[in-house]
């Protein structure tokens, strides 16, 4: 069964730092890219980040690039969400989901979510 | 970016009756392979999104078959056949076709 649990989250300062982790279990890590998507308290979803599977390729929200930093241990079959410069406006749920596989960035298993506060 | 829409963003829904959701994009998700790269997601009450549809109309593993998608260029509709008690929730729908990934506002659906 495909698993993927976040880790991490809380309250952090403007301007503070946050790494969010997700624990993936229940498939192939290293085959898969891997996605993290947040939703605002109450409102949609947002796509935050991509990474490929060989560790490299990195895509980013315009909204988060160069704050931000996305990163995956492979051997450790986990995902990394590492955010600095935090903003007020970054506060929200942040799930982590896997890659479908196919030409696109189709999301078919999702974590459970875990929630940032960034406030003073 | 491609910008998603939806409509409508408020549905209230008969127990066994049908029910539509229509998503539109501000510009072709057609791939180079042949497919609209479009995804249907439904959030739950308290609970993360889960696939419904990918590709614009192919049912994700597991999901029942009172549902599915349709795609007319770049209008996108998901229909429920007959709806359940569980197909309460939030429906979005996104483009995978070019980062950043684009979801639509969503659509609330309730029991009238």
């Amino acid at each position: 069964e495909v698993q993927l649990v976040e880790s991490g989250g809380g309250l952090g300062q403007p301007g503070g730092s946050l790494r969010l982790s997700c624990a993936a279990s229940g498939f192939t890590f290293r085959s898969y890219w891997m996605q993290w998507v947040r939703q605002d308290p109450g409102k949609g979803l947002v796509w935050v980040s991509r990474i490929g599977s060989d560790e490299k390729t990195t895509m980013y929200a315009d909204s988060v690039r160069g704050r931000f930093t996305i990163s995956r241990d492979n051997a450790r079959n986990t995902l990394y969400l590492q955010m600095n410069s935090l903003r007020v406006e970054d506060t929200a749920v942040y799930y982590c989901g896997r890659d479908e596989g196919g030409a696109g960035g189709t999301i078919d298993y999702w974590g459970q979510g875990i929630l940032v506060t960034v406030s003073s | 970016d491609i910008v998603m829409t939806q409509s409508p963003l408020s549905l209230p829904v008969t127990l066994g009756e049908p029910a539509s959701i229509s998503c539109r994009a501000s510009q072709s998700l057609l791939h180079s392979n042949g497919h609209n790269l479009l995804d249907w997601y439904l959030q739950r009450p308290g609970q993360s999104p889960q696939l419904l549809i990918y590709l614009g109309s192919n049912r994700a593993s597991g999901v029942p078959d009172r549902f599915s998608g349709s795609v007319s260029g770049t209008d996108f509709t998901l229909k429920i056949s007959r709806v359940e008690a569980e197909d309460v929730g939030v429906y979005y729908c996104m483009q995978a076709l070019q980062v950043p990934f684009t979801f639509g506002p969503g659509t609330k659906v309730d029991i009238k």
